[in-house]
């Protein structure tokens, strides 16, 4: 166990419908960072939040979106689900942005 | 299990072998570097990082080596074991904090 929850571990839906991942990051780490994993791309950065804040942005399509929220715990929300956003969707965090970080052990979502 | 990547670069070694991945890195401002290993349906686990002010170090069975020359990464497993099986990524970070990650490399280790 890394100490980074994410839920679900798996998630099917249909095209065009919308769903949140969920991320709780490790006791005192602050960042959070979302991460996409398909099988072609290997493993995208989307977003990063520091205490509250966003970050930095990736390549984060503007139908997703994300935030965190007092308790450091952080949501990705992905909308009018397309096939090609099934991936794995992993997020992690840092108590400093200057160090590694240690990855949940991911969502996998599933679009048909 | 979950595949990471169906066109990942593969090393196959026999168990009790060294095993050396390498990785090209891109921005020559890069000032820190990690490897990650990613076992079947799993998220990727530190195993080791380097800043560019080094050119070695050593962990417990594994080695990372830097030229910063050549903008070349190594991570090197001694005495390779059938659990070390997984697929292993280098990622440099520069002066955004954001590390980039390279594509991986698949590890078959034979018993």
């Amino acid at each position: 166990d890394s100490g980074v929850t994410q839920t679900p571990k798996h998630l099917i839906t249909a095209t065009g419908q919308r769903v949140t991942l969920r991320c709780s990051p490790r006791s005192g780490d602050l960042s959070v960072y979302w991460y996409q994993q398909s099988l072609d791309q290997g493993l995208q950065f989307l977003i990063q939040y520091y205490n509250g804040e966003e970050r930095a942005k990736g390549n984060i399509l503007e139908r997703f979106s994300a935030q965190q929220f007092p308790d450091l715990h952080s949501e990705l929300n992905l909308s009018s689900l397309e096939l090609g956003d099934s991936a794995l969707y992993f997020c992690a965090s840092s108590v400093d942005p200057q160090e590694g970080y240690t990855f949940g052990s991911g969502t996998r979502l599933t679009v048909v | 299990g979950e595949s990471v990547g169906l066109h990942l670069p593969t090393l196959s070694v026999q168990e009790g072998d060294n095993s050396i991945i390498n990785c090209a890195y891109s921005n020559s401002a890069s000032d820190y570097f990690i490897w990650y290993k990613q076992e079947s349906g799993k998220g990727p686990q530190f195993i080791i990082d380097i800043r560019s002010n080094m050119d070695k170090r050593q962990g417990q069975r594994v080695t990372v080596l830097l030229n910063k020359t050549v903008k070349h990464l190594s991570l090197q497993i001694a005495a390779t074991q059938p659990g070390d099986s997984a697929v292993y990524f280098c990622a440099e970070k520069g002066g955004s904090y954001i590390p980039t990650f390279g594509r991986g490399t698949s590890l078959i280790v034979h018993p």
